[in-house]
């Protein structure tokens, strides 16, 4: 596609219900990121994919946080049992091979009550 | 890990005037360090990024300087412009890459006529 795709754009949710947050990265591009952008604040790294497989999870904040990229193409950021404290604009960046420059997607803004 | 830190918050200039935005960081291993503008709503991109074995990079009316003995970076826009209004991110990573960048908190620049 043209640019890095996220889907939604706005999610409202309450406490405790469970999230999905899409990526549709550039095509041909094999790195993928998923940050998270709070208010006020620079984009905080969670997550790269390097094809299929996590290259770093190190920033994925605890185990309600998941992010998947079964076919090494979309990805998909799951977190369960949100709180109030997740709120926060997802951003998604695909670059070309680990060394490219990262692109990011309008973000997903997750807000929840 | 890494971490950085980005002055002023916030920076308001005239057009024509020039306009510095100071980073520093804390991991001597950091050798990338790129600087990336958000407009408001919009997805950070990026504008110029430096490497370690560089003091200086130039590109058109933007230049960024590294000084890795105090561990500090810098950018620079000079003749600035109305459509220069945004917030300017700086980062750092220890990879080499963008493959996962340390952003400092932004600095929100205004251009005024």
């Amino acid at each position: 596609g043209a640019g890095v795709s996220q889907t939604p754009s706005n999610k409202v949710t309450e406490k405790g219900k469970y999230v999905e947050l899409r990526c549709d990265p550039i095509s041909g591009h094999t790195a993928l990121y998923w940050y998270r952008q709070s208010l006020g604040q620079g984009p905080e790294f969670l997550i790269y994919f390097q094809g299929t497989g996590a290259a770093d999870d190190s920033g994925l904040p605890n185990d309600r946080f998941f992010a998947v990229r079964p076919e090494g193409s979309v990805s998909t950021l799951k977190i369960q049992r949100t709180e109030r404290g997740d709120s926060a604009v997802y951003l998604c960046a695909s670059s070309f091979g680990g060394a490219g420059e990262l692109f990011f997607g309008e973000g997903s803004r997750l807000t929840v009550l | 890990g890494e971490n950085v830190e980005q002055h002023p918050s916030t920076l308001s200039v005239q057009e024509g005037d020039s306009a510095v935005i100071k980073c520093t960081y804390s991991d001597s291993a950091s050798n990338y360090f790129p600087w990336y503008k958000q407009e408001l709503g919009k997805r950070p991109q990026l504008i110029i990024d430096i490497r370690s074995n560089v003091g200086e990079k130039k590109d058109q009316r933007i230049a960024v300087t590294l000084n890795k003995t105090a561990k500090h970076f810098s950018l620079h826009i000079t003749e600035t412009q109305p459509e220069d209004s945004a917030v300017y991110f700086c980062a750092a990573s220890i990879t080499g890459t963008a493959s996962k960048l340390t952003f400092g908190t932004g600095t929100r620049l205004q251009v005024t006529l």
